[in-house]
Protein backbone atom coordinates (compact mmCIF):
# COMPACT_ATOMS: atom_id res chain seq x y z
CA UNK A 1 0.00 0.00 0.00
CA UNK A 2 3.12 2.01 -0.63
CA UNK A 3 2.89 3.58 3.09
CA UNK A 4 0.46 5.94 2.92
CA UNK A 5 -2.21 6.78 5.65
CA UNK A 6 -4.85 9.08 6.10
CA UNK A 7 -6.54 10.64 9.10
CA UNK A 8 -9.48 10.96 10.00
CA UNK A 9 -10.61 7.94 7.73
CA UNK A 10 -13.94 9.49 8.59
CA UNK A 11 -15.43 12.56 10.24
CA UNK A 12 -18.82 13.93 10.32
CA UNK A 13 -18.94 18.15 10.49
CA UNK A 14 -21.43 21.04 10.68
CA UNK A 15 -21.63 23.79 7.66
CA UNK A 16 -19.20 26.20 8.39
CA UNK A 17 -16.26 24.41 10.64
CA UNK A 18 -13.20 24.16 9.70
CA UNK A 19 -11.81 20.53 9.00
CA UNK A 20 -7.92 19.11 8.01
CA UNK A 21 -7.36 15.84 6.13
CA UNK A 22 -3.56 14.62 6.77
CA UNK A 23 -1.74 12.39 4.13
CA UNK A 24 1.15 10.81 5.24
CA UNK A 25 3.59 8.65 3.80
CA UNK A 26 6.65 6.90 5.28
CA UNK A 27 8.78 6.65 1.28
CA UNK A 28 10.32 10.01 0.78
CA UNK A 29 8.12 10.54 -2.50
CA UNK A 30 8.51 13.50 -4.16
CA UNK A 31 4.54 13.91 -5.36
CA UNK A 32 1.03 13.93 -3.19
CA UNK A 33 -2.24 14.44 -4.20
CA UNK A 34 -5.40 15.14 -3.13
CA UNK A 35 -8.82 13.89 -4.73
CA UNK A 36 -12.37 13.85 -4.15
CA UNK A 37 -14.04 11.25 -5.65
CA UNK A 38 -18.02 11.24 -5.78
CA UNK A 39 -21.13 9.24 -7.87
CA UNK A 40 -20.46 9.58 -11.33
CA UNK A 41 -17.93 12.01 -11.22
CA UNK A 42 -14.73 9.27 -10.59
CA UNK A 43 -11.60 11.08 -9.39
CA UNK A 44 -10.82 14.55 -9.33
CA UNK A 45 -7.85 16.54 -8.44
CA UNK A 46 -7.81 18.91 -5.76
CA UNK A 47 -4.37 20.16 -5.15
CA UNK A 48 -1.39 18.67 -5.75
CA UNK A 49 2.43 19.53 -4.02
CA UNK A 50 5.89 18.50 -6.05
CA UNK A 51 8.47 19.50 -3.13
CA UNK A 52 8.19 21.03 0.33
CA UNK A 53 5.44 24.10 0.34
CA UNK A 54 5.58 23.24 -3.49
CA UNK A 55 2.03 22.87 -4.34
CA UNK A 56 -0.50 23.42 -7.25
CA UNK A 57 -4.28 24.05 -7.86
CA UNK A 58 -6.02 20.86 -9.78
CA UNK A 59 -9.23 20.91 -11.10
CA UNK A 60 -11.76 21.47 -8.25
CA UNK A 61 -9.61 23.39 -5.90
CA UNK A 62 -12.10 26.10 -4.84
CA UNK A 63 -12.92 26.07 -1.02
CA UNK A 64 -9.56 24.22 -0.50
CA UNK A 65 -6.50 24.75 0.79
CA UNK A 66 -3.30 22.58 1.32
CA UNK A 67 0.26 22.77 2.84
CA UNK A 68 3.25 20.82 2.92
CA UNK A 69 6.05 21.47 4.97
CA UNK A 70 7.16 18.43 5.63
CA UNK A 71 8.20 15.46 2.69
CA UNK A 72 6.13 12.46 4.54
CA UNK A 73 2.66 15.25 5.20
CA UNK A 74 0.38 16.94 2.75
CA UNK A 75 -2.48 18.34 4.47
CA UNK A 76 -6.00 19.34 3.24
CA UNK A 77 -8.25 21.96 4.87
CA UNK A 78 -11.64 23.39 4.42
CA UNK A 79 -11.76 26.32 5.97
CA UNK A 80 -15.38 26.73 5.60
CA UNK A 81 -17.41 23.33 5.18
CA UNK A 82 -20.16 22.73 3.15
CA UNK A 83 -22.42 20.33 2.16
CA UNK A 84 -21.54 20.06 -1.51
CA UNK A 85 -17.70 19.32 0.44
CA UNK A 86 -19.45 15.69 1.33
CA UNK A 87 -17.32 13.55 -0.31
CA UNK A 88 -14.86 10.92 -0.09
CA UNK A 89 -11.19 12.24 -0.23
CA UNK A 90 -7.87 9.75 -1.43
CA UNK A 91 -4.20 10.94 -0.95
CA UNK A 92 -1.75 9.86 -3.36
CA UNK A 93 1.58 9.60 -4.29
CA UNK A 94 3.85 9.44 -7.04
CA UNK A 95 7.73 9.32 -7.41
CA UNK A 96 10.58 8.42 -5.21
CA UNK A 97 13.18 10.98 -4.41
CA UNK A 98 13.71 13.29 -7.21
CA UNK A 99 12.85 10.97 -10.09
CA UNK A 100 9.61 11.10 -12.17
CA UNK A 101 7.91 8.13 -11.92
CA UNK A 102 4.03 8.19 -13.78
CA UNK A 103 2.55 5.39 -11.40
CA UNK A 104 0.12 6.83 -8.46
CA UNK A 105 -1.12 5.10 -5.68
CA UNK A 106 -3.54 6.00 -3.19
CA UNK A 107 -4.06 6.15 0.19
CA UNK A 108 -7.57 4.43 1.87
CA UNK A 109 -9.53 7.38 2.28
CA UNK A 110 -11.53 9.61 4.16
CA UNK A 111 -15.25 9.65 4.30
CA UNK A 112 -16.20 13.37 5.08
CA UNK A 113 -19.85 14.40 5.77
CA UNK A 114 -20.46 17.75 6.03
CA UNK A 115 -24.58 18.45 7.67
CA UNK B 1 -6.64 21.17 -19.38
CA UNK B 2 -7.41 17.12 -20.06
CA UNK B 3 -10.53 15.87 -20.78
CA UNK B 4 -11.21 11.89 -20.23
CA UNK B 5 -14.07 9.97 -21.29
CA UNK B 6 -15.24 6.23 -20.55
CA UNK B 7 -17.94 4.16 -22.03
CA UNK B 8 -19.97 2.75 -20.95
CA UNK B 9 -20.83 3.51 -17.41
CA UNK B 10 -22.25 -0.23 -16.53
CA UNK B 11 -21.07 -3.21 -18.21
CA UNK B 12 -22.40 -6.69 -17.16
CA UNK B 13 -21.01 -9.99 -18.60
CA UNK B 14 -21.35 -13.70 -18.28
CA UNK B 15 -18.34 -15.59 -16.45
CA UNK B 16 -15.74 -16.51 -19.02
CA UNK B 17 -16.91 -13.92 -21.54
CA UNK B 18 -14.89 -10.44 -22.50
CA UNK B 19 -15.74 -7.16 -21.15
CA UNK B 20 -13.98 -3.84 -22.88
CA UNK B 21 -13.97 -0.63 -21.61
CA UNK B 22 -13.11 2.08 -23.89
CA UNK B 23 -11.68 5.85 -22.61
CA UNK B 24 -10.77 8.95 -25.29
CA UNK B 25 -8.82 11.87 -24.22
CA UNK B 26 -8.54 15.77 -25.64
CA UNK B 27 -5.13 16.01 -25.03
CA UNK B 28 -2.20 15.11 -27.52
CA UNK B 29 0.28 15.41 -25.38
CA UNK B 30 -0.55 13.02 -23.24
CA UNK B 31 1.96 10.38 -22.42
CA UNK B 32 0.65 8.25 -19.64
CA UNK B 33 -2.47 5.79 -19.29
CA UNK B 34 -3.39 3.90 -16.19
CA UNK B 35 -6.50 1.87 -15.42
CA UNK B 36 -7.24 1.34 -11.72
CA UNK B 37 -9.81 -1.08 -10.12
CA UNK B 38 -11.87 0.28 -7.15
CA UNK B 39 -14.08 -2.89 -5.12
CA UNK B 40 -16.62 -1.24 -3.18
CA UNK B 41 -15.03 0.62 0.07
CA UNK B 42 -11.50 0.35 -1.17
CA UNK B 43 -9.00 2.55 -2.67
CA UNK B 44 -8.14 2.53 -6.31
CA UNK B 45 -5.55 -0.03 -7.23
CA UNK B 46 -3.30 0.52 -10.23
CA UNK B 47 -3.95 -2.68 -12.71
CA UNK B 48 -2.10 -1.82 -15.94
CA UNK B 49 -0.22 1.05 -17.56
CA UNK B 50 0.71 2.25 -20.85
CA UNK B 51 3.03 4.66 -21.77
CA UNK B 52 2.67 6.67 -25.66
CA UNK B 53 5.31 5.22 -26.80
CA UNK B 54 3.98 1.44 -26.47
CA UNK B 55 0.60 0.40 -28.62
CA UNK B 56 -0.28 -2.93 -26.37
CA UNK B 57 0.57 -4.15 -23.33
CA UNK B 58 -0.56 -7.05 -21.59
CA UNK B 59 -0.34 -8.95 -17.68
CA UNK B 60 -2.47 -12.40 -18.08
CA UNK B 61 -6.21 -11.57 -18.57
CA UNK B 62 -6.10 -7.76 -18.91
CA UNK B 63 -4.47 -5.82 -21.70
CA UNK B 64 -4.64 -2.11 -22.69
CA UNK B 65 -4.15 -0.88 -26.32
CA UNK B 66 -3.51 2.91 -27.56
CA UNK B 67 -4.09 4.57 -30.54
CA UNK B 68 -2.49 7.86 -30.13
CA UNK B 69 -4.14 9.21 -33.68
CA UNK B 70 -7.47 9.02 -32.47
CA UNK B 71 -6.62 10.23 -29.22
CA UNK B 72 -8.57 6.63 -27.59
CA UNK B 73 -7.74 4.02 -25.65
CA UNK B 74 -9.22 0.42 -24.05
CA UNK B 75 -9.00 -1.98 -21.53
CA UNK B 76 -9.57 -5.83 -22.62
CA UNK B 77 -10.83 -8.61 -19.78
CA UNK B 78 -10.57 -11.45 -20.84
CA UNK B 79 -11.78 -15.08 -19.20
CA UNK B 80 -13.75 -12.98 -16.98
CA UNK B 81 -14.31 -13.90 -13.47
CA UNK B 82 -16.47 -13.25 -10.42
CA UNK B 83 -13.64 -11.20 -8.42
CA UNK B 84 -12.84 -9.00 -11.79
CA UNK B 85 -16.31 -7.09 -10.55
CA UNK B 86 -15.92 -3.80 -9.89
CA UNK B 87 -15.40 0.13 -10.84
CA UNK B 88 -13.01 0.28 -13.17
CA UNK B 89 -11.43 3.75 -14.00
CA UNK B 90 -9.17 5.37 -17.07
CA UNK B 91 -7.08 8.04 -16.64
CA UNK B 92 -4.88 10.45 -19.09
CA UNK B 93 -1.74 11.86 -17.44
CA UNK B 94 -1.50 15.40 -19.76
CA UNK B 95 1.46 16.79 -20.98
CA UNK B 96 3.45 17.21 -18.07
CA UNK B 97 2.77 13.14 -16.83
CA UNK B 98 2.69 14.23 -12.76
CA UNK B 99 -1.09 14.68 -13.04
CA UNK B 100 -4.17 12.63 -14.24
CA UNK B 101 -7.36 13.56 -15.56
CA UNK B 102 -9.48 10.67 -14.92
CA UNK B 103 -12.65 9.31 -16.34
CA UNK B 104 -16.15 8.97 -14.99
CA UNK B 105 -15.75 5.23 -14.47
CA UNK B 106 -17.07 1.67 -15.67
CA UNK B 107 -19.16 -0.32 -13.48
CA UNK B 108 -18.41 -4.00 -14.45
CA UNK B 109 -20.60 -6.92 -13.20
CA UNK B 110 -19.48 -10.61 -13.97
CA UNK B 111 -22.74 -12.69 -13.72
CA UNK B 112 -21.81 -16.16 -12.10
Amino acid sequence: DAGITQSPRHKVTETGTPVTLRCHQTENHRYMYWYRQDPGHGLRLIHYSYGVKDTDKGEVSDGYSVSRSKTEDFLLTLESATSSQTSVYFCAISATGTSISYEQYFGPGTRLTVT
Amino acid sequence: GENVEQHPSTLSVQEGDSAVIKCTYSDSASNYFPWYKQELGKRPQLIIDIRSNVGEKKDQRIAVTLNKTAKHFSLHITETQPEDSAVYFCAASGAAGNKLTFGGGTRVLVKP
